[in-house]
């Protein structure tokens, strides 16, 4: 069973703040990384999908990093706003390349208070 | 273009009682995904169709929950009996091939079910 572990499990910051989070996973058998933000009422969105160790992506405001040897990524928010507020999950494939399952964490629940 | 659409958004039912969660994913997408999430919990992976191959059926917790596809598009995942701990949001996502670990799935908004 491949454990993928968010933290922190909820989150409140003022807008204009800068904030990240964790997602931690088995660096074992490591093949992809995957970030999705999730909006009340609306489908989950893709934000990244990572393979490199060292790897940095970055989408507006927000961007993330990859370390494959110690098994975290960080996702990162710069100047909060309202609209970043999202449920932001991270998922691995479970049997690593070609596989077609994805293991979610719980997510990290961002609430932006104007 | 059109994203992945799902119906019902929202259906409450009875104990006991048949439902049936309908999507409709992008086209030209081969590949299809079912997963739900309970109450406090992540995304539980459910069924996954890729083109014509059989699915494979792994994640479905009980011999309550059937899917089908037909014709390699619309997706059906049907849920017998339903009982309370059935209560969950079911997602819907697609992608273009197998290879999911390198590229995002798409996902619908979801159908919100609730037993009562």
């Amino acid at each position: 069973i491949l454990n993928v572990e968010q933290s922190p499990q909820s989150l409140h910051v003022q807008e204009g703040d800068s904030t990240n989070f964790t997602c931690s996973f088995p660096s074992s058998n490591f093949y992809a990384l995957h970030w999705y933000r999730w909006e009340t009422a609306k489908s989950p969105e893709a934000l990244f999908v990572m393979t490199l160790n060292g790897d940095e992506k970055k989408k507006g405001r927000i961007s993330a990093t990859l370390n494959t040897k110690e098994g975290y990524s960080y996702l990162y928010i710069k100047g909060s706003q309202p609209e970043d507020s999202a449920t932001y999950l991270c998922a691995l494939p479970i049997g690593g390349a070609g596989s077609y399952q994805l293991t979610f964490g719980k997510g990290t629940k961002l609430s932006v208070i104007p | 273009g059109a994203g992945v659409s799902q119906s019902p958004s929202n259906k409450v039912t009875e104990k006991g009682k048949d439902v049936e969660l309908r999507c409709d994913p992008i086209s030209g997408h081969t590949a299809l995904y079912w997963y739900r999430q309970s109450l406090g919990q992540g995304l539980e992976f459910l069924i996954y169709f890729q083109g014509n191959s059989a699915p494979d059926k792994s994640g479905l917790p009980s011999d309550r929950f059937s899917a089908e596809r037909t014709g390699g598009s619309v997706s059906t995942l049907t849920i017998q009996r339903t009982q309370q701990e059935d209560s969950a949001v079911y997602l819907c996502a697609s992608s273009l091939g197998i290879r999911t670990g390198d590229t995002g799935q798409y996902f619908g908004p979801g159908t919100r079910l609730t037993v009562t």
